[in-house]
């Protein structure tokens, strides 16, 4: 199994800083494979990013996506109000697993 | 509209049985595989297993299998998760969700359902 280890386990910042996010996996990954969610309290996890750098239908361009092998960063150039949030990053597969998840909260 | 809608919150004892359900519209049910993700009060998202509705192939996780049983009616465009004899570990949020691309498990998961609220206790 592929074990996926997101730091820090949260971020507290102000709107309008700038979010990075990591994704480190046990072993590597194809680009491919790997997407980040974002879950708000209450409600489903959302797709942001897959293929490791593509924006889901009707996400914003603040949020990119980078990296390969292990490391992987979801970047969110300028915080919106809207963006405090959980977010998980995920290998896709035939035993596909998340990652702890880092809650993004305001400062 | 592409979405997937679950069945509501349940309230069981433990050795209850229960089977919740997710229906999917707006596209081709039987090309896009469904998979169930579980998530225990204030934990994260876990992988619990994948079926492929044209023809109910299941692929389960090592840690759900045996415990779940998921399954699919593809007349009806709905997907199940089951048990039949539920536990107070078993409480939880239950989502379906399907799978990005057509017929293919390397691919993210791009719509769900709002998630089913299932509490085991006695």
């Amino acid at each position: 199994e592929i074990v996926l280890t997101q730091s820090p386990g949260s971020l507290s910042l102000s709107p309008g800083e700038r979010a990075t996010l990591s994704c480190r996996a046990s072993q590597s990954v194809s680009s491919s494979y790997l997407a980040w969610y974002q879950q708000k309290p209450g409600q489903a996890p959302r797709l942001l990013i897959y293929g490791a750098s593509s924006r889901a239908t009707g996400i914003p361009d603040r949020f990119s996506g980078s990296g390969s092998g292990t490391d992987f960063t979801l970047t969110i150039s300028r915080l919106g109000p809207e963006d405090f949030a959980v977010y998980y990053c995920q290998q896709s597969g035939r035993s596909p697993t998340f990652g702890g998840g880092t809650r993004v909260e305001i400062k | 509209e592409v979405q997937l809608v679950q069945s509501g919150a349940d309230v069981k004892k433990p050795g209850e049985s229960l089977r919740i359900s997710c229906k999917g519209s707006g596209y081709s049910f039987t090309n896009y595989w469904i998979t169930w993700v579980r998530q225990m009060p204030g934990k994260g998202l876990e992988w619990m297993g994948t079926i492929d509705p044209s023809d109910s192939y299941i692929n389960y996780s090592p840690s759900f299998q045996g415990h779940v049983t998921i399954s699919a009616d593809k007349s009806i465009t709905t997907a199940y998760l089951q048990w039949s004899s539920l536990k107070a570990s078993d409480t939880a949020i239950y989502y379906c969700a399907r799978l990005k691309d057509s017929r293919s498990y390397y691919c993210a998961f791009d719509i769900w359902g709002q998630g089913t609220m299932v509490t085991v206790s006695s």
